[in-house]
């Protein structure tokens, strides 16, 4: 059974610092791993998906690296700014199906 | 090209009601997959449905849960005889690959 995990669970920073946001997966046997965004109270955003053949995907001042060995993807922010403030998503497919498995979430706050 | 549509954004209804949410994916795609955010978890899986056809629906309560997507009109997730912890915010999302999923922006259900 595929289990998600980020950590920390929030964080809060000075406007402009790179950030580093790490998911972490049990089961390497997966399709891709996808990044998104919520704002409260909104649906979800797809930032990036990285298919299990991938290790990077770039957008912007976000770049996603996948390590499936390791069980890890990183996203990270560059420079970032207010309107970064957001809680962001892992999400990634269980075994040979499509269906997406979600961590908790981390909850960024930029000040400004 | 619209993106995924839910309605109604917001529902209320009292214990013993049914609930109905639709969700029209995104032109041209024929995979829909629904999700339930309750409050403070993530996201869970409920169901996978391609047209005319539930093809996972291992994350569905037993009872008084169905699903359909009809060969004509929008996906419905129908919840019978509502009870409080159906409160929750559920998400529909689609694709025409089974591989990226975009989502909607939710339907936020409250039960009374």
């Amino acid at each position: 059974k595929q289990e998600v995990t980020q950590i920390p669970a929030a964080l809060s920073v000075p406007e402009g610092e790179n950030l580093v946001l790490n998911c972490s997966f049990t089961d390497s046997a997966i399709y891709n791993l996808q990044w998104f965004r919520q704002d409260p109270g909104k649906g979800l955003t797809s930032l990036l998906l990285i298919q299990s053949s991938q290790r990077e995907q770039t957008s912007g001042r976000l770049n996603a690296s996948l390590d499936k060995s390791s069980g890890r993807s990183t996203l990270y922010i560059a420079a970032s700014q207010p309107g970064d403030s957001a809680t962001y998503l892992c999400a990634t497919t269980q075994g040979g199906s499509e269906k997406l498995v979600f961590g908790k979430g981390m909850k960024l706050t930029v000040n400004p | 090209n619209a993106g995924v549509m839910q309605n109604p954004r917001h529902l209320v209804r009292r214990r013993g009601q049914e609930a109905r949410l639709r969700c029209s994916p995104m032109k041209g795609h024929s995979h829909v997959y629904w999700y339930r955010q309750l409050p403070e978890e993530g996201l869970k899986f409920m169901v996978y449905l391609q047209k005319e056809n539930i093809i996972d629906e291992s994350g569905m309560p037993k009872e008084r849960f169905s699903a359909e997507f009809p060969k004509e009109g929008p996906s419905i997730l129908r919840i019978q005889q509502v009870v409080r912890g159906d409160s929750a915010a559920y998400f529909c999302a689609s694709s025409n690959t089974g591989k990226t999923q975009y989502f909607g922006p939710g339907t936020r259900l409250l039960v009374l």
